[in-house]
């Protein structure tokens, strides 16, 4: 299960910390997603990038931050967080983001997050 | 846009018994639908998925059906073991897209000894 790591594994920060969360996929994909993953809640997508150009923006708030500086590695820099935002954090991959609407789906493989809890 | 629902959210079995776990979503347009597994503390990991070309998809003990006329969407694992106990997710593809999935909120399954 080393195919999307993600560190740390765990974090607890304060509300005006600044930190880092840091996504790597060895699986060769171009496709990148960040989700959050509340008690209750369905998985929520937050930014996807496809060959290190971001494509979706979910109405995530901008004390979000992400960075994909390659195909590989993905970034989510946190700045003055709310308690509400304690979460776990899933990073993901997928091959790429192929064809037009209603072409092929690849499929999204997770990391296995990084509990996040706003203090 | 999608809205996927989930049911139950929390299903208990004896081992060897089968368990079923239903969803429906609203965007017609939706062609892709996959499950997800995510065991306590682990990554949620895909178990079988299904395009809407299909009615039934089957992997070993674990098989899914799809009535896109309804809607809806159910995971079926028959002589259930417990280490499948885990929660799942059910999620479609919107409309349109090639990425953005829409989860359930999940079913907590717990196969009893």
């Amino acid at each position: 299960e080393t195919g999307v790591t993600q560190t740390p594994r765990h974090l607890v920060m304060g509300m005006t910390n600044k930190k880092s969360l840091k996504c790597e996929q060895h699986l060769g994909h171009n496709a990148m997603y960040w989700y959050k993953q509340s008690a209750k809640k369905p998985l929520e997508l937050m930014f996807v990038y496809n060959f290190k150009e971001q494509t979706e923006n979910n109405s995530v708030p901008s004390r979000f931050s992400p960075e994909c500086p390659n195909s590989s590695h993905l970034f989510l820099h946190l700045h003055t967080l709310q308690p509400e935002d304690s979460a776990l954090y899933l990073c993901a991959s997928s091959e790429t983001l192929t064809g037009t609407s209603g072409g092929a789906v690849e499929t999204q493989y997770f990391g296995p997050g990084t509990r996040l809890l706003v203090l | 846009g999608e809205n996927v629902e989930q049911h139950p959210s929390t299903l208990s079995v004896q081992e060897g018994d089968s368990a079923v776990i239903k969803c429906t979503y609203s965007d017609s347009a939706s062609n892709y639908f996959p499950w997800y597994k995510q065991e306590l503390g682990k990554r949620p990991q895909l178990i079988i998925d299904i395009r809407s070309n299909v009615g039934e998809k089957k992997d070993q003990r674990i098989a899914v059906t799809l009535n896109k006329t309804a809607k809806h969407f159910s995971l079926h694992i028959t002589e259930t073991q417990p280490e499948d106990s885990a929660v799942y997710f059910c999620a479609a593809l919107a409309g349109g897209s090639n990425y953005k999935l829409t989860f359930g909120k999940g079913t907590l399954l717990t196969v009893n000894p």
